[in-house]
């Protein structure tokens, strides 16, 4: 099993740009979930999915939005892109939500200039 | 926000030596995670705890929760070099979201 798979690895945007990342995940998980990551800040929850067609809102959702409209795929959009976007995003899927671990992909690398 | 934090933010020993690293977070929770990183990858989940728990032993790595400090710490024994990587809590709250802490870098020095 691949497990869950993150495209591309890496980007760089120019500032007001827009891109989608992909996440795709073959374990059947109903949550799927997008983090970032920063340096000394940990990580982040974006978004959230808790099954096929929904999406909610984490911790830092401004600048991004998210589609779920298959079972096993989460895309990420930034639809204007801006330097305090750069980052590693990382996206995840669980079982359940808060009671198995989350598994994660090796995230992409962003950088907005 | 029932971030987890980390400390030390950084740990170097010698191979063979025991690791702890502790977390703590700001509300109550009803179970926390602790996940490895290694450089250049995603996460990956080590060991679970339950608000109920007190203690939990996976292999090399011991972890106790402590719900009245609102802490939990990891052990890991007789660490190897292998066990390089950046270590996160993640505490889990009503709202069943993870919240990740900044982490523990631990080196594990040959």
């Amino acid at each position: 099993n691949a497990g869950v798979t993150q495209t591309p690895k890496f980007r760089v945007l120019k500032t007001g740009q827009s891109m989608t990342l992909l996440c795709a995940q073959d374990m059947n998980h109903e949550y799927m979930y997008w983090y970032r990551q920063d340096p000394g800040m940990g990580l982040r929850l974006i978004h959230y999915s808790v099954g096929e067609g929904t999406t909610a809102k984490g911790e830092v959702p401004d600048g991004y939005n998210v589609s779920r409209l298959k079972k096993q795929n989460f895309l990420l959009g930034l639809e204007s892109a801006a330097p305090s976007q750069t980052s590693v995003y990382f996206c995840a899927s669980s079982s359940r939500q808060g009671n198995s671990p989350l598994h994660f992909g090796n995230g992409t690398r962003l950088t907005v200039t | 926000s029932q971030q987890g934090e980390e400390d030390p933010q950084a740990l170097s020993i010698q191979e063979g030596e025991n690791a702890t690293m502790n977390c703590s977070y700001k509300t109550s929770i009803n179970n926390l995670q602790w996940y490895r990183q290694n450089s250049g990858r995603g996460l990956v989940h080590l060991i679970l705890i339950r608000s109920n728990e007190r203690e939990k032993h996976s292999g090399r790595l011991r972890v106790t929760l402590d719900t009245s400090k609102k802490s939990s710490s990891l052990l890991i024994t007789a660490s190897r070099a292998a066990d390089t990587a950046s270590y996160f809590c993640a505490a889990v709250g009503g709202a069943n979201n993870l919240f990740f802490g900044t982490g523990t870098r631990l080196t594990v020095i040959p």
